[in-house]
Parts: C-alpha cells; structure tokens; sequence
C-alpha cells in the first residue's frame, strides 16, 4: 500500500515562527504536492515537485516555500507564521502522468496548524 | 486557469437510495480525473481514477463517469448507507501535473 506521511496532525505555533510541516512518501513517487483546505474554497494547491531538487509554484504560494533534497521527503516551510495561515495542511504524491495507468494521486492525513 | 465545480454542495438522501453527484471543469484538456472521499478533520481517501481516454470506472457500489469534451463528470452512488456520510471530492490532473480540486459535495446518508 502507498503511504504519505505527515509529521504532525496538530500544530500550535506563535506569530512569526519558523514552521517546518513534512511530508514522507514510500512510493518512489516523482510528483509531490501541498495543499491547503479551508471552508468554502477548497484544496489550494501551494507548491509541487516533479523532481528532487525541483519545484513549481501553485495557486497561493505567496508567504511559503518547498524543500526537496530527497526524492521520498517535500517539506513546506512558514517562513514567518501568521494567523491567516491557520488551516488544513494536505501532502500529496503520485507518478507522474506519462500515457500509463498508475497516477492516482496518494493523500497524507493532513496536519492541522493553528497559528496564534 | 483550471475550474472545477461540484454541485451540490451538501446533499441529504435516506439510506437505501441511490445517488448522483456532479463535477464539471472548465479546461477539457486533462489526463486523467480522480474521485477522492474526505472524512471529518482526516485526509483524502482515493475512491475511483479515470484515464482521458476512458468513459467510466467502477468499484464496488460506485460508478464514475467522463465526459471530457463537455467537461462533467458524475459519481454514482448504489444503494447509499450511512457509512457512505462524508465529503467526496473530483480533482482533475491537467498540464504541468497540476491537480486541480472541487470544493466537494457534503454527503449526508440517514438511517
């Protein structure tokens, strides 16, 4: 079975904060994906990756940035946490599409980061 | 810029009855289409994938439809159970691989 893993469920930071969320897949999976959810608008996709080292701005970039160093692991940093940044955080990862079958993307349980 | 829309928003059906539940996108050119159920403060669980090229998929009591040239997509739901109560997401995979999500249909099935 794929497994994405995200370090914490919950999350309490202060304003201003350094925040580190990661993100672990066991698939060898090229692509990967952070979102966030809030009530009314949905999954917002931040950053993607298609490759280690590589990144793609998404939708809301703006106050986020990714780290790729390893093909398994896509952190998404708070540069300066603030409270407009408390949400649902989702990391994602699947195959890229290449004509084949298995692109299923594969969802984390998310992390619940309040920012106070 | 990929929309996609999903109506309705909440949906409340007694349980026993069958149920559609709709998507619709703005930009036809997609790779594949992916229905997705999320349950209360939990992540996403992938419930049916369907490649460009397919018209539908099926598992189990859902049914999941493509109509790629007019952008909809439907999931169709056999014979509802109130496990069957949660969110259900369409997401479609476009250019770049991008993923690009619904804001979901809230699902309610009562006993």
């Amino acid at each position: 079975d794929v497994k994405v893993t995200q370090s914490s469920r919950y999350l309490v930071k202060r304003t201003g904060e350094k925040v580190f969320l990661e993100c672990v897949q066991d698939m060898d999976h090229e692509n990967m994906f952070w979102y966030r959810q809030d009530p009314g608008l949905g999954l917002r996709l931040i950053y993607f990756s298609y490759d280690v080292k590589m990144k793609e701005k998404g939708d809301i970039p703006e106050g986020y940035s990714v780290s790729r160093e390893k093909k398994e692991r896509f952190s998404l940093i708070l540069e300066s946490a603030s409270t407009n940044q408390t949400s649902m955080y989702l990391c994602a990862s699947s195959f890229p599409w290449a004509g084949g079958e298995n692109t299923e993307a594969f969802f984390g349980q998310g992390t619940r980061l309040t920012v106070v | 810029k990929q929309e996609v829309t999903q109506i309705p928003a909440a949906l409340s059906v007694p349980e026993g009855e069958n149920l559609v539940l709709n998507c619709s996108f703005t930009d036809s050119a997609i790779y594949n289409l992916q229905w997705f159920r999320q349950d209360p403060g939990k992540g996403l669980t992938s419930l049916l994938l369907i490649q460009s090229s397919q018209r539908e998929q099926t598992s189990g009591r859902l049914n999941a439809s493509l109509d790629k040239s007019s952008g909809r997509s439907t999931l169709y739901i056999a014979a509802s159970q109130p496990g069957d109560s949660a969110t259900y997401l369409c997401a479609v995979r476009g250019g770049y691989q991008k993923v690009t999500f619904g804001t979901g249909t809230k699902l309610q099935v009562i006993p």
